[in-house]
Parts: structure tokens; C-alpha cells; sequence
């Protein structure tokens, strides 16, 4: 079944202590992109990346950071968080096909005290 | 950048019909998407259309593109409580390798 997962579906943690989103995927799709939603503000895109090696910066990008070693991994790391960075966190692939269809995650809820 | 707005809320009966509307400001838009958040979900693809295209019918869908005004609705007729979600309107340009997303209209749907 096609599917992109992330780990861990909730988590609280407090401010400046290091953590780690993992979204893998088993679709063999280059791109993949995170996304933060908060009320209000819908979805803003924090990071993307074309392919293995390549990452860019979205719309939100301070504060995070991402990775791109393999095809199948794009994991989202807060190296320092803070309650600001609370929110729903979605992981997205796309395929190459028409329409390219974007592939979500099922969300992590963070929540940074 | 590029914006998409969206009305925030929908609150209609079951078994009437459903209008999402949305309006962008990139005249170079390829592709316009509508995406389904069910609670505590991601978003799903619902349906698309091709910027050449002026409507598209899926089942009880009906998406209508006006370019000239940049507008993009969608219809739910016969709408049920399970159609109940935020629904995302979303638009791809040419040239650009991101969506561009709406914040977002929340449908509820009462018995």
C-alpha cells in the first residue's frame, strides 16, 4: 500500500531539547516537503526537497532543519524548540504524473512547553 | 508570492448542495487542486483540474474554473454529514516547484 509515515504521531517536549520528525515513504518519489498548520494560517510549507541531496527552503524554514540522505527518508529536525514551533506537522511527497498529486502524512501533533 | 483565499466556514443541511469558493492571483497557474482534511487526518487529493479546462464533474462533484477571474469553486451536491471536513484549495504554477495552499474552508453538514 502506498503510504507516507511519520514518527512520532504526538509529542510534548520542552523548550531547547533537541528532536527528530521522521516521514518515510514507500512510493520511490523524489519530492517531499514538510508543511506546519496552525488555525488560522492553513498550511505553510517549511522545507521541500527535489531529490536526494537537494533541499530547499519553504515559506517558514527558521528554526528547522531537514535532511536528504535517501529517497525514501526526509526527517525534520528542531534543534533548539520553542513554544512557537507547536503545531500539526505534515509530511508530503509528490509524484511526476499528471496532476502531480501531492501524498500526505497523517500529521504530527507537537506541542513545545 | 502567490495568495489563495478562502471563505473559513460552510455550515449547510444534509441532502443540499455544497459551494467552496476560492480565488488566486497567479495568472500562470497549471494545475488547481481541491484537498479533503478529514479530523485528525492528512489531506487527501479530492479532485483537480487543468488550467485550460473551465469545469470538471467526479460523481457529486463539480469543480468550475473562471481564469478570467481567477476563481475556483467546488460543488458537493447532495451533500452528507460525512462530507463533513476543511477542505483546501490549492494551485501549482508553471515554474515553481510548490503549492501554493488556501487556508483552508470548514464544511459541516447537519442532519
Amino acid at each position: 500500500e502506498a503510504q507516507v509515515t511519520q514518527n512520532p504521531r504526538y509529542l510534548i517536549t520542552v523548550t531547547g531539547k533537541k528532536l527528530t520528525v521522521t516521514c518515510s515513504q514507500n512510493m520511490n518519489h523524489e519530492y517531499m516537503s514538510w508543511y506546519r498548520q496552525d488555525p488560522g494560517l492553513g498550511l505553510r510549507q517549511i522545507y521541500y526537497s527535489m531529490n536526494v541531496e537537494v533541499t530547499d527552503k519553504g515559506d517558514v524554514p527558521e528554526g528547522y532543519k531537514v535532511s536528504r540522505k535517501e529517497k525514501r527518508n526526509f526527517p525534520l529536525i528542531l534543534e533548539s524548540p520553542s513554544p512557537n514551533q507547536t503545531s500539526l506537522y505534515f509530511c508530503a511527497t509528490r509524484d511526476t504524473g499528471s496532476p502531480e498529486t501531492q501524498y500526505f502524512g497523517p500529521g504530527t501533533r507537537l506541542l513545545v512547553l | 508570492g502567490e495568495d489563495v483565499e478562502q471563505s473559513l466556514f460552510l455550515s449547510v443541511r444534509e441532502g443540499d448542495s455544497s459551494v467552496i469558493n476560492c480565488t488566486y492571483t497567479d495568472s500562470s497557474s497549471t494545475y488547481l487542486y481541491w484537498y479533503k482534511q478529514e479530523p485528525g487526518a492528512g489531506l487527501q487529493l479530492l479532485t483537480y483540474i487543468f488550467s485550460n479546462m473551465d469545469m470538471k464533474q467526479d460523481q457529486r462533484l463539480t469543480v468550475l474554473l473562471n481564469k478570467k477571474d481567477k476563481h475556483l469553486s467546488l460543488r458537493i451536491a447532495d451533500t452528507q454529514t460525512g462530507d463533513s471536513a476543511i477542505y483546501f484549495c490549492a494551485e501549482r504554477s508553471s515554474g515553481y516547484s510548490t503549492l501554493t495552499f488556501g487556508k483552508g474552508t470548514m464544511l459541516l453538514v447537519s442532519p
